[in-house]
């Protein structure tokens, strides 16, 4: 979506390193920022969400962190395994979009053995 | 587990042709979506619906219309099937009327307009 930037499209890492993937949003009424992976073949599915009242969550290997004066949020996921080769999408409710949720255009994750 | 179905997953069509693309969700979901998913530009809503014969137009409407007689089915159509339609056909169910719920997708269905 125009008011999601995600980058990079593509991000290649060697297995047991650190993989950070970066969205920018232009509404500063937006409040519910989450995060979905589309493995090969599969619908996306939802992994990890952040709402504005907290600045980061976290859930095993993933976080996300927030920075509303900055409008961007993102991903990390440590200790990379293969299982983390995906498609990964970031979305924001954006109040420009009457609250729906708009998606950046993707990251295409290949961890290398 | 949720479960989202989609009629099918490789679809060849000509154009002009009418398309009916459908989707079954198993959890009883409130909201039902259509997304189409085009490299480079991520996921974008088509159309949406929050209960029964009932449909809000999403970011990219155009061309396609949608139907939904029963809570679990969310049909999209397209009248006359274009080239520039040719995609990657996601649809998704949500529990309830708001769009900050987790929201289940199906596998896909990949449209090639000939």
């Amino acid at each position: 979506g125009e008011n999601v930037e995600q980058h990079p499209s593509t991000l290649s890492v060697q297995e047991g390193d650190s993989a950070v993937i970066k969205c920018t949003y232009s509404d500063s009424a937006s409040n519910y920022f989450p995060w979905y992976k589309q493995e090969l073949g599969k619908g996306p599915q939802l992994i990890i969400d952040i709402r504005s009242n907290v600045g980061e969550k976290k859930d095993q290997r993933i976080a996300v962190t927030l920075n509303k004066t900055a409008k961007h949020f993102s991903l990390h996921i440590t200790e990379t395994q293969p299982e983390d080769s995906a498609v990964y999408f970031c979305a924001a409710l954006l109040r420009s979009n009457d609250y729906k949720l708009s998606f950046g255009a993707g990251t295409t994750v290949t961890v290398r053995a | 587990d949720v479960k989202v179905t989609q009629s099918s997953r490789y679809l060849v069509k000509r154009t002009g042709e009418k398309v009916f693309l459908e989707c079954v969700q198993d959890m009883d979901h409130e909201n039902m979506f259509w997304y189409r998913q085009d490299p480079g530009l991520g996921l974008r809503l088509i159309y949406f619906s929050y209960d029964v014969k009932m449909k809000e137009k999403g970011d990219i409407p155009e061309g396609y219309s949608v139907s939904r007689e029963k809570k679990e089915r969310f049909s999209l159509i397209l009248e006359s099937a274009s080239t520039n339609q040719t995609s990657m056909y996601l649809c998704a169910s949500s529990p309830t009327g708001t769009h900050t719920d987790t929201q289940y997708f199906g596998p896909g269905t990949r449209l090639t307009v000939l």
